[in-house]
């Protein structure tokens, strides 16, 4: 079973933010928040992780609540570009041992024009 | 810079044949991956590399044979197809162990076994 929840579908104008919520409420302490994105027919994309500050970087932002229960994707400016399923994972990182990574179901983002 | 190379991208196989699935990256990364995804179902890994010459089997390796002889390759091999093989396939490399942000995918094998 995956160890987070996200919401199965969400649009969103071009040009404004996109926010994507994810429930992690079982969320072990050494294990980060990673966010990835599939776009039809590629391979995974990494976009961000963090462990419990907010981060941001080229392509997104993360907001980790405090308790670490739950968190945001926050994709400041879509473009229709960003029409992709987007991936919120706990994962321990460096460890994890052999095992997979459970994607879960994802959002669906859909960019309106 | 090409990051990670798969080949072929779709291929149609029956039931017992055989096949290579090569996957190439131009990163000097250490670590390479297979996976599988299947319909509504995350990343399942295969095998893994932890350096040239050496593979491990990962959760799902049953039906999967592995080589690395060089560092920038990573060949999945299937002896005998079978359709529960039917699946998109994905190579990865990273520069780190399991640190998923330096982890690169290529763009995927879609096999289909009948």
């Amino acid at each position: 079973d995956a160890k987070t929840t996200q919401p199965p579908s969400m649009d969103c104008a071009e040009g404004r933010a996109a926010n994507l919520p994810c429930n992690h409420s079982t969320i072990s302490g050494n294990e980060y928040v990673y966010w990835y994105r599939q776009i039809h027919s590629q391979g995974p994309q990494y976009i961000i992780h963090g462990l419990k500050n907010n981060e941001t970087n080229e392509m997104a932002s993360l907001i980790i609540t405090e308790d670490r229960k739950s968190s945001t994707l926050i994709l400041p400016h879509a473009t229709l570009r960003d029409t992709a399923v987007y991936y919120c994972i706990v994962f321990p990182r460096g460890g994890g041992g052999a095992d997979g990574l459970t994607f879960g179901k994802g959002t669906h983002l859909i960019i309106q024009p | 810079n090409a990051g990670v190379t798969q080949t072929p991208k779709f291929r149609v196989l029956k039931t017992g044949q055989s096949m290579t699935l090569l996957c190439a990256q131009d990163m000097n990364h250490e670590y390479m991956y297979w996976y599988r995804q299947d319909p509504g179902m995350g990343l399942r890994l295969i095998h893994y590399s932890v350096g040239e010459g050496t593979t491990a089997k990962g959760e799902v390796p049953d039906g999967y044979n592995v080589s690395r002889l060089k560092k920038q390759n990573f060949l999945l091999g299937l002896e005998s197809a079978a359709p529960s093989q039917t699946s998109v396939y994905f190579c990865a490399s990273s520069l780190e162990w399991r640190a998923l942000e330096t982890q690169y995918f290529g763009p995927g094998t879609r096999l289909l076994v009948l």
